[in-house]
């Protein structure tokens, strides 16, 4: 039961390229996450989805877009990268609907860095 | 601007000592406080939650304690272990989840 994975787990990017972080979880899920996470920031929400091909925004979404075409995939896409999208991204995942909607499992993360 | 705020940003605690994180939030709506902890290069795990109607949650050495009318919650770490040093965000759920900046706890042996 590997619970919520993460590719990759590092990356380099320039400004204007764009890249596709994937996200698994093997738990059987309804819900999944993408936050980014800066320093003195927290953890701020950036898509989520509620189920199979539903997607919706949370608080920071712009010049992020995400897809879940499967229940247990869930993208995140930047389509032309900026330095101000340098940071770490978790992938969440939780029961849904009839569950304790705070208790998320997150992912090891992936840390990107836009020169 | 966050609609948790936490401090402080770092804390250090001798081994045995308590360690105590507090978090304020404005936003009434919230239903449900938890508390993560984030080891180094991994994701946060949940460690507690509360719900606002309830004023104190303990779980072994990790207590939570709520006070509603002043809107404030905060972590304490009893007896507390070099193994406890991490980060530690709170956070508020209103269907979605605000969090706190996040406090870095390291505790000295």
């Amino acid at each position: 039961n590997a619970g919520v994975t993460q590719t990759p787990k590092f990356r380099v990017l320039k400004t204007g390229q764009s890249m596709t972080l994937l996200c698994a979880q093997d738990m059987n899920h309804e819900y999944m996450y993408w936050y980014r996470q800066d320093p003195g920031m927290g953890l701020r929400l950036i898509h989520y989805s509620v189920g199979e091909g539903t997607t919706a925004k949370g608080e920071v979404p712009d010049g992020y877009n995400v897809s879940r075409l499967k229940k247990q995939n869930f993208l995140l896409g930047l389509e032309s990268a900026a330095p101000s999208q340098t940071s770490v991204y978790f992938c969440a995942s939780s029961y849904g609907e009839g569950s304790l909607p705070y208790e998320q499992y997150f992912g090891p993360g992936t840390r990107l860095t836009v020169t | 601007q966050q609609q948790v705020k936490q401090s402080p940003q770092s804390l250090i605690v001798q081994k045995g000592g308590i360690s105590i994180i507090n978090c304020a939030y404005e936003n009434t709506a919230f239903d449900y406080f938890p508390w993560y902890q984030q080891f180094p290069g991994k994701g946060p795990a949940l460690l507690i939650a509360i719900r606002p109607d309830v004023s104190e949650k303990k779980e072994g050495r990790f207590t939570i304690s709520f006070n509603k009318s002043a809107k404030q919650f905060s972590l304490h770490i009893m007896d507390s272990q070099p193994g406890d040093s991490a980060t530690y965000f709170c956070a508020a759920y209103d269907n979605d989840m605000r969090f706190g900046a996040g406090t870095r706890l390291t505790v000295k042996p």
